[in-house]
């Protein structure tokens, strides 16, 4: 299975840029999505396709990337965007998701 | 809008099954995969295996095969996952979720929690 690591956690300020990375085992071409989880909340999707804004999705996330390296952008950052956020590759079967990454703000 | 809405949540027995469902709205149920998904506490998410509604085809992940049945009731709209030899490991909450493209879940049900305990 494609194995998709991402960093635990990360903690910022309001009003900063973050990234989160994304790294695939194995090439996924452009087929990286990124979804956002609040805490008892279903996941939302973000960005599809490693670049594309979901409808609905503010303007201040962003995605980019392909092969095997990938990375969310928010930019400035929300206290509401303190969520947990997920990869998830369907390039290869099975589709996997990364581990999350929980971001936190100071 | 596109709606999921997921059955309750279900306490059972190690050893026992569960069917969970996830009535769809909004679209032609026909003519989308449904996707279901595991979520441990704490853990991250596992695919599970999809169903397309139109002809009753599946595919599942192979972690799964065994495990997880998928079914769809064209007149009601309504997708169905029976979970089978129930373990503790099986504890988890459970969603539907709808794709575009047909690659990236849109749409997600609000997810069902499946506790197994003696």
């Amino acid at each position: 299975d494609t194995v998709l690591t991402q960093s635990p956690a990360l903690a910022v300020s309001p009003g900063e840029r973050v990234s989160i990375s994304c790294r695939a085992s194995e090439g996924v071409n452009s087929y990286m999505h990124w979804y956002q989880q609040k805490p008892g909340q279903q996941p939302k999707l973000l960005i599809y396709k490693a670049s594309n804004l979901a409808s609905g999705v503010p303007a201040r996330f962003s995605g980019s990337g392909s092969g095997t390296d990938f990375t969310l952008t928010i930019d400035p950052v929300e206290a509401d965007d303190t969520a947990t956020y997920f990869c998830q590759q369907s390039w290869n079967d099975p589709r996997t998701f990364g581990g999350g990454t929980k971001l936190e703000l100071k | 809008q596109v709606q999921l809405q997921q059955s309750g949540a279900e306490l059972v027995k190690p050893g026992s099954s569960v069917k969970i469902s996830c009535k769809a709205s909004g679209y032609t149920f026909t003519s989308y995969d449904m996707h279901w998904i595991k979520q441990q506490p704490g853990n991250g998410l596992e695919w599970i295996g999809w169903i397309y509604p139109g002809n009753g085809n599946t595919k599942y992940n192979q972690k799964f095969n065994g495990k997880a049945t998928l079914t769809a009731d064209k007149s009601s709209s309504t997708a169905y996952m029976q979970l089978s030899s129930l373990t503790s490991e099986d504890s988890a909450v459970y969603f539907c979720a709808r794709t575009e493209g047909p690659n990236w879940f849109a749409y997600w049900g609000q997810g069902t929690l499946v506790t197994v305990s003696s």
